[in-house]
């Protein structure tokens, strides 16, 4: 069936380091790809995302490539901040309204 | 305009014991989602509603669970009895239409 793997955390890293969180997918047909991410007391919050093949997703410094080749989408941001902890979930669906596939989440926590 | 909001937010009960998480979606938004977070694992689909219809229950993972949505606003998720293995975050999302899924802060259950 649908699945989608993230790396596993805890991620742990230096204010202005760079940041990669790695994502692959399984998926029989051509779905959209989503970055959560949940801020330590609230609710989850759509990072970014992308619905087909090399489109790339870009919110608040962070970045993701559609690859349909690798089916992959990593999350990749320059230079992390000590405001960007929280836990981050990659995702997948086929369409608007149908269900989230969702992976096991990475937590990141960056120190000043 | 307020979001989506969950109640209670920690909840920690007895095996044996019942338990009611309750949703208040968007003000608007017909289509209202159920996720589970167990274990630190990925985000699992629970079920879907269109106002008060079940669209989609597939993800409900055995009649101890029990979800209404009366009158197509706010639902309930019932756990009755629990079990050890219930215990996890309990996401609730809702979105108009085919839209962006805006998502609670979830519901801590913890079962003893």
């Amino acid at each position: 069936g649908d699945s989608v793997t993230q790396m596993e955390g805890p991620v742990t890293l230096s204010e202005e380091a760079f940041l990669t969180i790695n994502c692959t997918y399984t998926a029989t047909g051509y779905p959209s790809l989503f970055w959560y991410v949940q801020y330590p007391g609230e609710g989850l919050q759509l990072l970014l995302k992308a619905t087909k093949a090399d489109d790339k997703g870009s919110n608040k410094g962070f970045e993701a490539t559609y690859r349909k080749e690798t089916t992959s989408f990593h999350l990749e941001k320059g230079s992390v901040q000590v405001s960007d902890s929280a836990v981050y979930f990659c995702a997948l669906i086929y369409n608007q309204g149908g269900k989230l596939i969702f992976g096991q989440g990475t937590e990141l926590s960056v120190k000043p | 305009e307020a979001g989506v909001t969950q109640f209670p937010s920690h909840s920690v009960i007895e095996k044996g014991q019942t338990v009611t998480l309750r949703c208040d979606p968007i003000s608007g938004h017909d289509n209202l989602y159920w996720y589970r977070r167990v274990m630190g694992k990925e985000i699992k689909f629970l079920l879907h509603f269109v106002k008060e219809s079940k669209q989609d229950e597939s993800g409900m993972p055995n009649n101890r669970f029990l979800a209404e949505r009366t009158g197509g606003t706010y639902s309930t998720l019932k756990v009755q009895p629990a079990e050890l293995e219930d215990s996890g975050v309990y996401f609730c999302a809702s979105s108009l239409g085919v839209g962006e899924l805006f998502f609670g802060e979830g519901s801590r259950l913890t079962v003893l």
